[in-house]
């Protein structure tokens, strides 16, 4: 149960697009369908913003998006704003009952 | 409105003991699998145990299987861990969340504000 890999951080200007990746292996990201993303600032629980890897959760605005390629998960931010500065989670199915959960990512929008 | 609310989190000494709790209101509650996950003070998430619907179904993380153990209450919409033997590195906020389906794809829509376990001497 190693936890997915995750940039510790990343940064855009307001507008710009930002990707975020979560790389795992072929017993997780690479071989399910069930990568999700959480958005968590601070002190606050984490929210669900993305699952089914590419699946946005009601209210969640189209600027994130998500896809997967291999063991390979990313989570886009498009038209980033100043509210997008928080913390990213993805987590993966990992079989037999198991979940894991990247190290997290903090977004800044600079 | 769907709301989960932990409670019972505190301090305890090293190879002591603790019960979490979870409150539930809003959703049939014994349709959906259930979840406990923590986040050590400064670090990331790490899913912990989630149990099935019925109850009939509990899994846990290799880091607590054999100390913790997760149960449900469907006839009073309530989520438990039991935590025994517990290690300074078992210090986390602890969330109680909701799964977004009847079966764990790892996906949890409804998430506790958390509560603060602290295993210190």
């Amino acid at each position: 149960q190693s936890a997915l890999t995750q940039p510790p951080s990343a940064s855009g200007s307001p507008g710009q697009s930002v990707t975020i990746s979560c790389t795992g292996t072929s017993s997780d990201v690479g071989g399910y369908k069930y990568v999700s993303w959480y958005q968590q600032y601070p002190g606050k629980a984490p929210k669900l913003m993305i699952y089914e890897v590419s699946k946005r959760t009601s209210g969640v605005p189209d600027r994130f998006s998500g896809s997967k390629s291999g063991n390979t998960a990313s989570l886009t931010v498009s038209g980033l704003q100043a509210e997008d500065e928080a913390d990213y989670y993805c987590s993966s199915y990992a079989g037999s009952n198991n979940l894991v959960f990247g190290g997290g990512t903090k977004l800044t929008v600079l | 409105e769907v709301q989960v609310l932990e409670s019972g989190g505190g301090l305890v000494q090293p190879g002591g003991s603790l019960r979490l709790s979870c409150a539930a209101s809003g959703f049939t509650f014994s349709s959906y699998v259930m979840n406990w996950v923590r986040q050590a003070p400064g670090k990331g998430l790490e899913w912990v145990s989630f149990i099935s619907g019925s109850g009939g179904g509990a899994y846990y993380a290799d880091s607590v299987k054999g100390r913790f153990t997760i149960s449900r209450d469907n006839s009073k919409n309530t989520l438990d861990l039991q935590m025994n033997s517990l290690r300074a590195e078992d210090t986390a906020v602890y969330y109680c969340a909701k799964g977004r389906l009847n079966w764990n794809d790892g996906s949890m829509d409804y998430w506790g504000p958390g509560t603060l376990v602290t295993v210190s001497s």
